[in-house]
């Protein structure tokens, strides 16, 4: 079965500090992974994602990720944290094709000036 | 490129009673999923429609069935609602290719009284 675990409730950072939002992953198979961010009363919004290929993956709004085979892990990233990053964050997982997205229960970033 | 569109955007209902929500799929994409999220919590999977069957089903009652049309819009439905249902219903729509995430709706916000 495919899970995914963000073992942080909440991520607190100040303004221009680098951030770090932490994802674990556990499926069978190669694993096909997402970063969604959801300001409150919204859907969720596309930042990134790992198929295959470089370890580093770049997405929107100056964030990245790395893909840890051996550690099962797929951090998020952003090297200057702003105020408006401020927001909930999921990570999910998608096994083989045609399977739904499975998402973790969230981190909420919280950035202060 | 249109996005995914989801309808009603609130809800209220009565405990007991049904009710059906209503998504349209971005243009091109044939499969959708439909997911819950509990105030604080991650989205939960509900089930999975490509060309129109259903292909993946999370752990939640038979009282919640869905449809998928021809044209690749979906529809949730809930019958007996209960307290515990309310919750924000995210509907995503996707191709279903390896790697492919998913474009989601803004939500419809159900809630039961």
């Amino acid at each position: 079965a495919q899970s995914v675990a963000q073992p942080e409730d909440q991520v607190n950072v100040a303004e221009g500090n680098p951030l770090t939002v932490k994802c674990t992953y556990s499926v069978s198979g190669n694993p096909y992974l997402f970063w969604y961010v959801q300001y409150p009363n919204r859907g969720l919004q596309f930042l990134l994602k790992y198929i295959t290929g470089d370890n580093l993956v770049k997405g929107s709004y100056g964030f990245e990720a790395e893909f840890n085979k051996s550690q099962t892990s797929f951090h998020l990233k952003k090297p200057s944290a702003l105020v408006s990053d401020s927001a909930l964050y999921f990570c999910a997982v998608r096994g083989q094709a045609g399977t739904a997205l499975i998402f973790g229960k969230g981190t909420t970033l919280s950035v202060s000036s | 490129e249109t996005g995914v569109t989801q309808s009603p955007t609130h809800l209220i209902k009565t405990r007991g009673q049904q009710v059906t929500l209503r998504c349209s799929s971005q243009s091109g994409h044939n499969t959708v999923s439909w997911y819950q999220q509990a105030l604080g919590q991650g989205p939960q999977f509900i089930f999975q429609y490509y060309r129109e069957e259903e292909n993946g089903r999370g752990n939640f009652p038979p009282r919640f069935s869905g449809l998928q049309f021809p044209n690749y819009s979906s529809e949730l439905n809930v019958n007996a609602l209960e307290l515990d249902d309310s919750a924000l219903y995210l509907c995503a729509s996707s191709l279903a290719r390896v790697g492919d995430g998913y474009t989601f709706g803004s939500g419809t916000r159900l809630t039961v009284v």
